[in-house]
C-alpha cells in the first residue's frame, strides 16, 4: 500500500463547476502538504502548501487539512479549460531537513468548454 | 521570477553510455532534489542535498551520482544506461537555511531516451 493514495480519474467537469480532488495518507508524522500541478510533459507546478489542519484559500483554490482523518482536499472553484492538468498531492516526509517529499499518483482532470 | 533552471532538456543516449544533468536552483536556495519520472508515474525521489551535503537518499541506483556544488548547482551522473533509464528527471529547489521552507519549487525537467 502507497503512503499517499490519491484516484487517478480521470475526472471531466464541465466549465465553471467547482472541483474536488483528495488524498489520504498513512503516515501521521507527515506535517506539510502541498498540491502541484503538471501539464503534460512539464515540471510540477507549486499550488498550495500549508502545514497545519484547516483551510487555506488562494483565488479561485482553497487547500483543505484534516490530520486527524489524514485526508487532504483541494477545491477549485469556477473552473477553466486552463485547469486541465494531472493535480498531485505530496507531502513532507519527516526525517532530516532535506527530506523528499511524496507524491501521490495524480488526478488527471479535464474541464470541458 | 527567476526558476529553477535545468540543462539539457532532451538528451538520447545509447545503452551502456553515460549522461550527466545539470540543475541550477531558484537563487538563494540552497537545497535541491532530484526526481525521476516514467510515463504516467508520479516523480519517485532519488536524492537529495543541502549545503553541498547529501541529506536524503531514494531509490536512486548505483550507477547514478550526483552531488552539489559551491555555487548551489547540482549534478546527476548517469553511467552505464538502460533501456529503463528513459524518463524525465526533474530537479527541485528550496531555502532550508533563511526560511526553513519545505516547499520545493520543480525545473521543467530534462527527457532522457535511452536507445
Amino acid at each position: 500500500q502507497k503512503e499517499v493514495e490519491q484516484d487517478p480519474g480521470p475526472l471531466s467537469v464541465p466549465e465553471g463547476a467547482i472541483v474536488s480532488l483528495n488524498c489520504t495518507y498513512s503516515n501521521s508524522a507527515f506535517q506539510y502538504f502541498m498540491w502541484y500541478r503538471q501539464y503534460s510533459r512539464k515540471g510540477p507546478e507549486l499550488l498550495m502548501y500549508t502545514y497545519s489542519s484547516g483551510n487555506k484559500e488562494d483565488g479561485r483554490f482553497t487547500a483543505q487539512v484534516d490530520k486527524s482523518s489524514k485526508y487532504i482536499s483541494l477545491f477549485i472553484r469556477d473552473s477553466q479549460p486552463s485547469d486541465s492538468a494531472t493535480y498531485l498531492c505530496a507531502m513532507r516526509a519527516p526525517g532530516s531537513s532535506a527530506s523528499k517529499i511524496i507524491f501521490g499518483s495524480g488526478t488527471r482532470l479535464s474541464i470541458r468548454p | 521570477a527567476a526558476g529553477v533552471i535545468q540543462s539539457p532538456r532532451h538528451l538520447i543516449k545509447e545503452k551502456r553510455e553515460t549522461a550527466t544533468l545539470k540543475c541550477y536552483p531558484i537563487p538563494r536556495h540552497d537545497t535541491v532534489y532530484w526526481y525521476q519520472q516514467g510515463p504516467g508515474q508520479d516523480p519517485q525521489f532519488l536524492i537529495s542535498f543541502y549545503e553541498k551535503m547529501q541529506s536524503d537518499k531514494g531509490s536512486i541506483p548505483d550507477r547514478f551520482s550526483a552531488q552539489q556544488f559551491s555555487d548551489y548547482h547540482s549534478e546527476l551522473n548517469m553511467s552505464s544506461l538502460e533501456l529503463g533509464d528513459s524518463a524525465l528527471y526533474f530537479c527541485a529547489s528550496t531555502a532550508l537555511r533563511d526560511r526553513a521552507s519545505y516547499e520545493q519549487y520543480f525545473g521543467p525537467g530534462t527527457r532522457l531516451t535511452v536507445t
